[in-house]
């Protein structure tokens, strides 16, 4: 069965640092991964997504994440981290349910930045 | 690209009384519609999805049912509500591939008093 878990409930950084927000999978097939942002009180909102091309994935606002298969692994890595970044983070697989695709979700992590 | 259009985005009701939440999707034909739950402080449990019209599948048991009287609507209903069911409820569309993007409605927060 396909499941992720996101390993930390919350991270904080100091604005400016480097950001990590981990992501271990598991998937009896080449899995396709997403990771969302969910800011207060709003929807989600796609980071990015690997399909099975490039293995470094890079989305918006300077995010990116690295496929790693034999680590059962898609981190998602911000080199500087912004004010504006504090948000709930989801990473995503997908699983087939009969001719269905279902997007199973982490717990999600917190990513709170201080000044 | 698809918007996703929920209402109301706030609701307060008693425990017991009915629930109607709507979600409607622009941009799109024939897409994979899905109702999620999210409580507080913790992630998004999927509670309902839909391949076409009239075509429910529920992923959990509990107190809510879903319908699709549209290729674009899709509602999320209760009879009685109970305190558990308090939470942000999602509505998102997504295509028919494995790979494709979910895109989320802006919520509607429920709180059962």
């Amino acid at each position: 069965a396909q499941s992720v878990t996101q390993l930390d409930s919350h991270v904080s950084v100091s604005e400016g640092t480097p950001v990590l927000l981990r992501c271990n999978y598991s998937s009896s097939y080449s899995p396709s991964l997403f990771w969302y942002v969910q800011h207060p009180n709003k929807g989600l909102q796609l980071l990015l997504k690997y399909t099975s091309a490039a293995t470094l994935v890079k989305g918006i606002n300077g995010f990116e994440a690295e496929f790693k298969k034999s680590e059962t692994s898609f981190h998602l890595t911000k080199p500087s981290a912004h004010m504006s970044d504090a948000a709930e983070y989801f990473c995503v697989v997908i699983k087939q349910s009969g001719g269905s695709y279902i997007p199973t979700f982490g717990r999600g992590t917190s990513l709170i930045v201080h000044p | 690209s698809q918007t996703i259009h929920q209402w109301p985005a706030t609701l307060v009701q008693p425990v017991g009384s009915p629930l109607s939440l709507e979600c409607t999707v622009e941009g799109t034909s024939n897409p994979n519609l899905y109702w999620y739950r999210q409580a507080a402080g913790r992630g998004l449990q999927l509670l309902f999805y839909s391949v076409g019209i009239g075509q429910i599948s529920s992923e959990v048991p509990q107190n809510l049912s879903a319908s699709r009287p549209q290729d674009r609507q899709f509602i999320l209903s209760s009879k009685k509500l109970l305190l558990s069911d308090s939470g942000f409820y999602l509505c998102a569309c997504g295509g028919l591939a494995g790979t494709d993007t979910q895109y989320f409605g802006p919520g509607t927060r429920l709180t059962v008093l």
